[in-house]
């Protein structure tokens, strides 16, 4: 099974600055990797898929990247709405794995 | 506009069994396959079972073979997951997800509402 590690577990930043969110899996995945945010008491939202594609509907300050074993979420410039937890999601293997998720806060 | 509603969790002895149900509208169902993930009580996405569009394809984490089953019914645009011999560890909300795509492979881009499964006695 691939493990997906997220790093920080938990972010403290304020609105307006940028976040930089890490997946690393433990083995090769290509660029077969999801990103996914969840606020409160809500469904998961996906944002990222294959890497770097935003998913429909998702501002521009959501870019994702990276390839193989290590993944990027980039939030440009945090809106009040961004603060939530935020997954990482592989494809490239069966089972299916999330990352244990990093909390994003407002400081 | 893509919808998916979730039900049939509740309260539900060890051993016992449940059957969730998810009714997809807004796109063409029987063209994707569905998902179900769970959701522990404060914790990360669990994925649980797939079954392709025909329904030909089952996927299965490992923890749950044997006594989960997934099925659809494509003429009620309804996917199931027939859970028995439940464990304390099968507690968690089950949300069903679509595919991104009929070929994009484990993208879910649409989850429905969650629906809570408690196992306890």
């Amino acid at each position: 099974e691939v493990v997906l590690t997220q790093s920080p577990a938990t972010l403290s930043l304020s609105p307006g600055e940028r976040a930089t969110l890490s997946c690393r899996a433990s083995q090769s995945v290509g660029t077969s990797l999801a990103w996914y945010q969840q606020r409160p008491g809500q469904a998961p939202r996906l944002l990222i898929y294959d890497a770097f594609n935003r998913a429909t509907g998702i501002p521009a300050r959501f870019s994702g990247s990276g390839s193989g074993t290590d993944f990027t979420l980039t939030i440009s410039s945090l809106d009040p709405e961004d603060f939530a937890v935020y997954y990482c999601q592989q494809r490239n293997n069966w089972p299916v794995t999330f990352g244990q998720g990093t909390r994003l806060e407002i400081k | 506009e893509v919808q998916l509603l979730e039900s049939g969790g509740g309260l539900v002895q060890p051993g016992g069994s449940l059957r969730l149900s998810c009714v997809a509208s807004g796109f063409t169902f029987s063209n994707y396959a569905m998902t179900w993930v769970r959701q522990a009580p404060g914790k990360g996405l669990e994925w649980v079972s797939t079954l392709t569009g025909g329904g030909g394809t089952t996927y299965y984490t490992d923890s749950v073979k044997g006594r989960f089953t997934i099925s659809r019914d494509n003429s009620k645009n309804t996917v199931f997951l027939q859970m028995n011999s439940l464990r304390d560890e099968d507690t968690a909300v089950y949300y069903c997800a679509k595919f991104l795509a009929s070929t994009s492979g484990s993208i879910f881009d649409y989850w429905g509402q969650g629906t809570l499964v408690t196992v306890s006695s």
